[in-house]
């Protein structure tokens, strides 16, 4: 799996989008950006994923630049619920039969202020 | 569905102290894993199952023992408990191929004294 960089903290008013952004500057062709978050003492919970194409559902976006190498995930109107550590983690998807682990990092802290 | 669900939500061993964590998942998810979070820390992968009667070590395996006998539940064993394995357990299970979205249960919260 590539190695993925993000900043330790952020800070986003609420009511305004949050950008949180990743850096995987070793990520192969076929290696996917996925993210996930975790809310103070729960389980992590997946948000969304993508390939080169920007994808958007109900709870974000990811905006995957040109080259691969960096990603921001957006989270379009911040509430205090969104506050948690946002993990993004690049890796192939699974072959069929076998599932292939998910290497959580450190993260970024995002805290939401009202 | 109920999803992933742990038991117990807290629990307090001495040390040299036997138990068992438990995790049950109704998704019918082949694949299913433990993993452990320690204060300020990522997950780190305990054991991992891809099926009933088939399961394997992760990063941090020492310590403890798993078992699969149905698709349903993946226990976690603690055979002598330490106050290094003082930590949040984790249980996931996900469908297996693709992109698979692993979902995690609430936790357990585990002190060894």
């Amino acid at each position: 799996d590539a190695k993925t960089t993000q900043p330790t903290s952020m800070d986003c008013a609420e009511g305004r989008a949050a950008n949180l952004p990743c850096n995987h500057s070793t990520i192969s062709g076929n290696e996917y950006v996925y993210w996930y978050r975790q809310i103070h003492s729960q389980g992590p919970q997946y948000i969304i994923h993508g390939l080169k194409n920007n994808e958007t559902n109900e709870m974000a976006s990811l905006i995957i630049t040109e080259d691969r190498k960096s990603s921001t995930l957006i989270l379009p109107h911040a509430t205090l619920r969104d506050t948690a550590v946002y993990y993004c983690i690049v890796r192939l998807p699974s072959p069929s039969g076998s599932a292939r682990q998910l290497t959580f990092g450190s993260g970024t802290q995002l805290t939401v202020l009202p | 569905n109920a999803g992933v669900t742990q038991t117990p939500k807290f629990q307090v061993l001495k040390t040299g102290q036997s138990m068992t964590l438990q995790c049950a998942q109704d998704m019918n998810h082949e694949y299913m894993s433990w993993y452990r979070q320690d204060p300020g820390m990522g997950l780190r992968l305990i054991h991992y199952s891809v099926g009933a009667g088939i399961t394997d070590q992760g990063e941090v395996p020492n310590g403890y023992n798993v078992s699969r006998s149905t698709t349903e539940d993946f226990p976690l064993r603690l055979l002598s408990a330490a106050p290094s394995q003082t930590s949040v357990y984790f249980c996931a299970s996900t469908k297996t191929g693709g992109h698979n979205e692993q979902f995690f249960g609430p936790g357990t919260r585990l002190t060894v004294l």
